[in-house]
């Protein structure tokens, strides 16, 4: 199993600003992945993190918005880039266990509120 | 990747059986039927994951009939505790897959 640490647990920003979200796992894993979740709300995935290599970014996030960096294969961040309220929202990193288990690992989440 | 349906919302009651039904009419032979609970304030948790028939842990049981196009997650004796959104995942067992969640099942259990 792989614990994943995300720092900071929350933040408040103001709007126009930019906030870096770190992901770190306790263990060396194959994929990394960004998520972002409105309140009541499901799951969406942002971007697979790519060691390496540029990020992977699904269909309406652009690493303009979104940059990340994956430097090694237990660490990764998230910047939101000039912040509007639209953006408060909980962001999670997740990685999955390259050995055996498929099973997905989730951070707890940082919740953002831009004001 | 397979779209699935599972029902937004179910009540229970603590001691009850719960049996969440996800449908996935469009499960490719080589996907896996993956569920994750999220507790408030929490990341998601893998709960169990299979392929066909049954699959028991000590969590839960995962039932999937012969056609493959639905699942089934059967939580024993459940409690306060088992209060959480319960996603229904359908897709690749390679670990270089995402994972996409749908709307999920939000189960609520009274005492």
């Amino acid at each position: 199993s792989a614990v994943i640490s995300q720092k900071p647990s929350r933040d408040i920003c103001q709007r126009g600003t930019s906030l870096t979200i770190q992901c770190q796992v306790d263990s060396q894993v194959t994929m990394m992945f960004w998520y972002r979740q409105q309140p009541g709300q499901s799951l969406t995935l942002i971007a697979t993190a790519n060691q390496g290599s540029e990020a992977t970014y699904e269909s309406g996030f652009v690493i303009d918005k979104f940059p990340i960096s994956r430097p090694n294969l237990t660490f990764s961040t998230l910047t939101v880039s000039n912040m509007s309220p639209e953006d408060s929202s909980i962001y999670l990193c997740s990685a999955r266990d390259p050995v055996g288990d498929t099973e997905a690992f989730f951070g707890q989440g940082t919740r953002l509120t831009v004001v | 990747l397979a779209k699935t349906t599972q029902p937004i919302s179910m009540d229970s009651y603590e001691g009850q059986e719960v049996n969440i039904t996800c449908s996935h009419n469009n499960i490719a032979t080589n996907d896996y039927i993956t569920w994750y609970q999220q507790f408030p304030s929490q990341g998601p948790r893998f709960i169990i994951q299979g392929y066909k028939t049954k699959v028991t842990n000590e969590v839960a049981s995962l039932f999937i009939p012969a056609d493959r196009k639905s699942s089934t997650l059967s939580l024993p004796r459940v409690s306060l505790s088992d209060t959480a959104v319960y996603y229904c995942l359908v897709g690749l067992y390679s670990s270089a897959s995402k994972i996409i969640f749908g709307s999920g099942t939000r189960l609520s259990i009274r005492p």
